[in-house]
């Protein structure tokens, strides 16, 4: 299995600034999964991010708004830039364990904008 | 577009009682998933459905897997307390198989 870690747990954040989420993973994987989960609601991916490349984003995610790294096989970065109180959400990087065929969640970052 | 429904999204039962939680999706996927989330937490992994006819099961949680129908059930046995969470079912569209569209959810209640 993959471990997963995602740095802040939480934080409270003012409107118009932005937040950068970091997520390592204890192994090499080739993509990361950046997923949105609204306050009671279900899971979004927000984007996949590729070492090496430029990040694949759904509909309805932007560059701009949801910037992304992925320097290594390890470990990505998602920013939320000027954020608004729509932001609060939980946001989750994901991975996926080609051994196990499971899709492994982080234990996500619950971010809050005032 | 891949629409995965899931029903009931929210659900009583008393324990000892079982009970179904269904989804279903749109298009061709290689695989369905069953998640758990607790309040508060992320997601545990329960099962991952591969081929049409898979069933897994573990423990009271039994889940099977009709891609024809393009269904999959949740069925839950003997339901406990400690079963209470909302449970996610996840289906990876063909060819693409780790972005991962989920259902809206069921949240489980097991009074005593």
């Amino acid at each position: 299995s993959a471990v997963i870690s995602q740095k802040p747990s939480r934080d409270i954040c003012q409107r118009g600034t932005s937040l950068t989420i970091q997520c390592q993973v204890d192994s090499q994987v080739t993509m990361m999964f950046w997923y949105r989960q609204q306050p009671g609601q279900s899971l979004t991916l927000i984007a996949t991010a590729n070492q090496g490349s430029e990040a694949t984003y759904e509909s309805g995610f932007v560059i701009d708004k949801f910037p992304i790294s992925r320097p290594n096989l390890t470990f990505s970065t998602l920013t939320v830039s000027n954020m608004s109180p729509e932001d609060s959400s939980i946001y989750l990087c994901s991975v996926h364990g080609s051994r196990t065929d499971t899709q492994y969640f982080g234990p996500g970052t619950r971010l809050t904008v005032l | 577009e891949l629409k995965v429904e899931q029903n009931p999204l929210f659900l009583s039962m008393q324990e000892g009682k079982n009970y179904t939680i269904y989804c279903n999706y749109s298009t061709t996927s290689d695989r369905l998933y069953w998640y758990r989330q607790d309040p508060g937490k992320s997601l545990e992994s329960l099962f991952v459905l591969l081929s049409n006819g898979a069933v897994k099961q573990e423990g009271r949680l039994m889940a099977s897997l009709d891609t024809k129908a393009r269904l999959s059930t949740l069925h839950i046995t003997a339901a406990v307390h400690d079963l209470s969470a909302t449970y996610f079912c996840a289906v990876g569209l063909a060819g693409t198989a780790s972005k991962l569209t989920f259902g809206t959810g069921t949240r489980l209640q097991v009074t005593l």
